[in-house]
């Protein structure tokens, strides 16, 4: 089955500095790959997706990147504000399975 | 409901009783799934219902943990005689039919003391 590596488990940065999660799949029929954000006390909530078709995609101060080769792919925040700091988790879904795979998760913490 | 709606928020029982948690997907979400976190731990997958087909139930990680979707919308999970690693938030998810963005409701947080 598929597994997903996330790094790192936990981010400290500065406001206004740019952070960067990463994560590995293993199953290269994986298609699509979704980030979620969990702020404390409420459910994962979805914040930008990618498929498999593009190497990239951004939303504001939120982008993903893919490189299907390498079977990684990457978020990217930039301006990064206090409210940004939570849990994000990365996961995959292979276009055979409607289970999406998820890493451990990042603790992002977002100094003002 | 405007969300998947999940209770109780918070579950404390004894060790060797059985708990009930319960989730109400999102109106006309065919697929559902539970999801355990545990502390520093990433989601890891107990059980997914599509519709009328049988579960997925691959993710269950023992014969004490069932879940049952009665009329293809609330379930239940069932945990028995629960042990003190069954302690974590238990997370629901719903989308619709293949599609693939999950909601997820708030979560039940037991604790087996």
């Amino acid at each position: 089955g598929e597994n997903v590596e996330q790094h790192p488990s936990t981010l400290s940065v500065q406001e206004g500095d740019s952070a960067v999660i990463k994560c590995t799949y293993s199953d290269s029929a994986s298609n699509y790959f979704p980030w979620y954000k969990q702020e404390l006390g409420k459910g994962p909530q979805l914040i930008i997706d990618i498929r498999s078709n593009v190497g990239e995609k951004k939303d504001q101060r939120i982008a993903v990147t893919l490189n299907k080769t390498a079977k990684h792919f990457s978020l990217h925040i930039t301006e990064t504000q206090p409210e940004d700091s939570a849990v994000y988790f990365c996961a995959a879904l292979s276009g055979g399975s409607y289970i999406p795979t998820f890493g451990r998760g990042t603790s992002l913490i977002v100094h003002p | 409901g405007a969300g998947v709606s999940q209770s109780p928020s918070n579950k404390v029982t004894e060790k060797g009783k059985d708990v009930e948690l319960r989730c109400d997907p999102i109106s006309g979400h065919t697929a559902l799934y539970w999801y355990r976190q545990s502390l520093g731990q990433g989601l890891e997958f107990l059980i997914y219902f599509q519709g009328n087909s049988a579960p997925d139930k691959s993710g269950l990680p023992s014969d004490r943990f069932s879940a049952e979707r009665t009329g293809g919308s609330v379930s239940t999970l069932t945990i028995q005689r629960t042990q003190q690693e069954d302690s974590a938030v238990y997370l629901c998810a719903s989308n619709r039919d293949r599609v693939t963005e999950a909601f997820f409701g708030q979560g039940t947080r037991l604790t087996v003391v």
